[in-house]
Parts: C-alpha cells; sequence; structure tokens
C-alpha cells in the first residue's frame, strides 16, 4: 500500500472561515510533508515534520497551522486566508533507506 | 545550492513520437533524482528515480540515467502514447528535503 489519502479533494471557503485540510499514511512513513502548488508550478515546500515533530517551517505564514497528532496522521489547519492562498494543498510522506516521496491527490483550495 | 532546472515547455508530440524533456541539477552533495509525474487534477506519482551515478531509472517505457560528469537526469521515451500527456516533474532529493524543477508540460496528439 503506497497511498496518501488527503481530505477534502475540493475546499471553498471565505477569507474569515476557519477550516482544515487532513492527510493520511498508513506505510510507517515518519517524515511528512505539505505542499503549496500554483497552476502550472512545481511544488513549494511548506512544512515538514520528522517523527512528528516539525523540522522545516519554510517561512509560512501564521494563518497555515500544521499538526501532526500520530504517526499516520497530518492536518493543516486554515484561518482568515486570502485568495491568493487559493492553490492545490499536496501531502507527502517519506521514510526508509530509499526515502521516496509518496503524494497525496490534493486538496484544492478556493479563497473567496 | 541545491536546484534543478528542466526545459522550458510546452511540449507537443505525435502519438510514438521520441521524447526527450533535458533536465540539469545543481547539489552540494550526493543526490537522488527522481522523475514525478502530475496528471491533470491529481497529485504528483514517481515515475522513476536514481540513487547514485550511472544509475539508470526505468519504469512504463520512459527512461533517465544520472550523468554527474554533466550533471544530468534526462528523462526519454521511445514512443509516447496520448496516455503519456501530464506535466513531468524533476526533482533531486538531499537529506530530508525535494528540488523540484519547474515542470514541462506534454500533450501527445492522436
Amino acid at each position: 500500500d503506497t497511498e496518501v489519502t488527503q481530505t477534502p479533494k475540493h475546499l471553498v471557503m471565505g477569507m474569515t472561515n476557519k477550516k482544515s485540510l487532513k492527510c493520511e499514511q498508513h506505510m510507517g512513513h515518519r517524515a511528512m510533508y505539505w505542499y503549496k502548488q500554483k497552476a502550472k508550478k512545481p511544488p513549494e515546500l511548506m512544512f515538514v515534520y520528522s517523527y512528528e515533530k516539525l523540522s522545516i517551517n519554510e517561512s509560512v505564514p501564521s494563518r497555515f497551522s500544521p499538526e501532526c497528532p500520530n504517526s499516520s496522521l497530518l492536518n493543516l489547519h486554515l484561518h482568515a486566508l486570502q485568495p491568493e492562498d487559493s492553490a492545490l494543498y499536496l501531502c507527502a510522506s517519506a521514510w526508509g533507506a530509499e526515502n521516496i516521496q509518496y503524494f497525496g491527490a490534493g486538496t484544492r483550495l478556493s479563497v473567496l | 545550492g541545491n536546484s534543478v532546472t528542466q526545459m522550458e515547455g510546452p511540449v507537443t508530440l505525435s502519438e510514438e513520437a521520441f521524447l526527450t524533456i533535458n533536465c540539469t541539477y545543481t547539489a552540494t552533495g550526493y543526490p537522488s533524482l527522481f522523475w514525478y509525474v502530475q496528471y491533470p487534477g491529481e497529485g504528483l506519482q514517481l515515475l522513476l528515480k536514481a540513487t547514485k551515478a550511472d544509475d539508470k531509472g526505468s519504469n512504463k517505457g520512459f527512461e533517465a540515467t544520472y550523468r554527474k560528469e554533466t550533471t544530468s537526469f534526462h528523462l526519454e521515451k521511445g514512443s509516447v502514447q496520448v496516455s503519456d500527456s501530464a506535466v513531468y516533474f524533476c526533482a533531486l532529493k538531499d537529506g530530508n528535503q525535494f528540488y523540484f524543477g519547474t515542470g514541462t508540460s506534454l500533450t501527445v496528439i492522436p
């Protein structure tokens, strides 16, 4: 099983809303990642969790708040987003000798 | 630092044509190299990888060889199909981080 599951697939929210994105994997991977991808651009790294601890924060605004409750689950809490935050948000996980990243299908977020 | 440079797209080919997508990299260490593919509306899927110099990664008819002397990892396929239409990303891994190229959009027409 090399599946990373992201929910929801689509999300529309207003600038005053609070919402959360969820990512789940059951491959025993100990590193999990959040990326933001704009149209026709490569994924941009946002956060990296290693052994459930935040190890990399790429200077992401505080309106994005990650959380890793356990080794299988990664959340991204959203609050007071801006229209320019509309994008595809991708989760990935990796571990082991090869450390290959496996990606979820993403959540397409629209901020109105 | 680490970076990946891919050829600009979009690339449009007829079915059964030969495909090359160029990728070169800059790295401070000894990275692993990857090609990922992204179909419309989906996440990235690993296409192939190579972990050391002279390794050849291959999958689904696609190939790429890790060339340290030219710091390259060009993607090739001998005969493309319409179903290969997607965006292709070259990437390198250094430690726990991945560095992606800008992506090359491929459209294959019947």
